[in-house]
């Protein structure tokens, strides 16, 4: 079975760093793409960027390219979102999703990790 | 980047009714490259359908989707209690960002 499952909320300070992941299984991690969405509350769906384990290739939406990185590690099977400083204005859900084989939609997605910025 | 226009934004109906709901784009969507994702209260999204009108495994066969080029369609025949959600549409044929609609809301009249 095809589970992707993400990392607890978190709760951090405007200025603080942050880590989450996303960890695969039941597929060939390093065979997809895992892509990273935000959704902020009550609002609909963005796609921050993407990634592919099995090389590393990075990609990123002009909107979010330099406010997050996206990275993976397959040995142990996990995408990772990090921010080095947050603001009030990350606080959000943020998914993470594998992309279809060859097209660009997302037939698996994580359950979601809530952050919170708040001073 | 192309925007897509959901409408409308709240659908009420009674159970067994039929949903009709449109997601409209500002650019033609070449090779139907749009998907339809359900997300219920609570809930990560799933996959509804994609290529427009293929459903991804294990949806049922009251859901379909139809259109091309700017206009799309997620039709639900009889509206059963677990389809009060919330739809949203993607597309995927302009790169780099994949974007979504802004859902529409379906819930119980």
């Amino acid at each position: 079975e095809v589970q992707l499952v993400q990392s607890g909320a978190e709760v951090k300070k405007p200025g603080e760093s942050l880590k989450i992941s996303c960890k695969g299984s039941g597929y060939s991690f390093t065979s997809y793409w895992i892509a990273w969405l935000r959704q902020m509350p009550e609002k609909g769906l963005e796609w921050m960027g993407i990634i592919y384990s099995g090389d590393s290739d990075t990609r990123y939406s002009p909107s979010f390219q330099g406010q997050v990185t996206i990275s993976a590690d397959k040995s142990i099977t996990t995408a990772y979102l990090q921010w080095s400083s947050l603001k009030a204005s990350d606080t959000a859900m943020y998914y993470c999703a594998r992309r279809a084989s060859h097209e660009e939609y997302y037939d698996y997605w994580g359950q979601g990790t809530l952050v919170t910025v708040s001073s | 980047e192309i925007v897509l226009t959901q409408s409308p934004g709240t659908l009420s109906l009674s159970l067994g009714e039929r949903a009709t709901l449109s997601c409209r784009a500002s650019q033609s969507i070449s090779s139907n490259y749009l998907a339809w994702y359900q997300q219920k209260a609570g809930q990560a999204p799933r996959l509804l359908m994609y290529g427009a009108s293929s459903r991804a495994p294990g949806v049922p066969d009251r859901f379909s989707g139809s259109g091309s080029g700017t206009d799309f369609t997620l039709t639900i025949s009889r509206l059963e209690p677990e389809d009060f959600a919330v739809y949203y549409c993607q597309q995927y044929v302009s790169s780099p960002t994949w974007t979504f609609g802004q859902g529409t809301k379906v819930e119980i009249k």
